[in-house]
């Protein structure tokens, strides 16, 4: 039973550019979380997708958007990257909105040059 | 302002001796679940525990173990006899109903334990 996948594991991007991250949710999970985490800090929630549509939203700005596919894969895309994007990506994935734990994924670890 | 927080930022300890860590929370919600997650140096989080705010019974798994105190809006996790492998950042997280579940996280304790 595959867990969480994220891809790609490592990044470098340009200011300015745009990124996409992708993930994969554990087998039977039908929601996907996204979460920042800063070197040193907590994951930060950025937003959860359900039924392909955004259902929950943290304090980021409209930079970041993301989308849900029918087989409840997620991409995160981040706009006009900034170096204090550079941070650990990390996707959740769990059962009906997050009624159930959540399960992480290994992140993709994004640098922003 | 914080919801979740994790006074200790540094632990350190040798093997075999038990250590704390401890959590406090803060919400008005009823409806709430409480988490711990493991973060070794390879970054993925590791689901250890889920708690909901109705459960106040202490749980234990193994060398873990979970105090859960809504008196106190406490979440505290003991490593028991404690092992090189035990070294991680350690996470508590807060899930609200009203906020649709998502993971508020502490700013996390890193754990060393030492032969």
């Amino acid at each position: 039973d595959a867990g969480v996948t994220q891809s790609p594991t490592h990044l470098i991007k340009t200011r300015g550019q745009q990124v996409t991250l992708r993930c994969s949710p554990k087998s039977g999970h039908d929601t996907v979380s996204w979460y920042q985490q800063a070197l040193g800090q907590g994951p930060q929630f950025i937003f959860q997708y359900y039924e392909e549509e955004e259902r929950q939203r943290g304090n980021f700005p409209d930079r970041f958007s993301g989308h849900q596919f029918p087989n409840y894969s997620s991409e995160l895309n981040v706009n006009a990257l900034l170096l204090g994007d550079s941070a650990l990506y990390l996707c959740a994935s769990s059962l009906g909105q997050g009624i159930t734990e959540a399960f992480f994924g290994q992140g993709t670890r994004l640098t922003v040059v | 302002a914080q919801k979740v927080t994790q006074a200790q930022t540094e632990i350190s300890v040798v093997e075999k001796e038990d250590v704390t860590l401890d959590c406090v929370y803060e919400t008005r919600d009823t409806t709430y679940y409480l988490f711990w997650y493991k973060q070794p140096p390879s970054g993925e989080l590791v689901f250890l525990i889920r708690r909901n705010s109705f459960d106040e019974q202490n749980e234990i798994s193994g060398r873990y173990s979970w105090n859960f105190q809504k008196s106190t809006s406490s979440f505290n996790f003991t490593i028991t006899a404690s092992q090189v492998v035990d070294s991680a950042v350690y996470f508590c997280a807060l899930s609200e109903v009203n906020s649709g579940y998502a993971l508020n996280f502490g700013k996390g304790t890193s754990l060393l334990v030492t032969p």
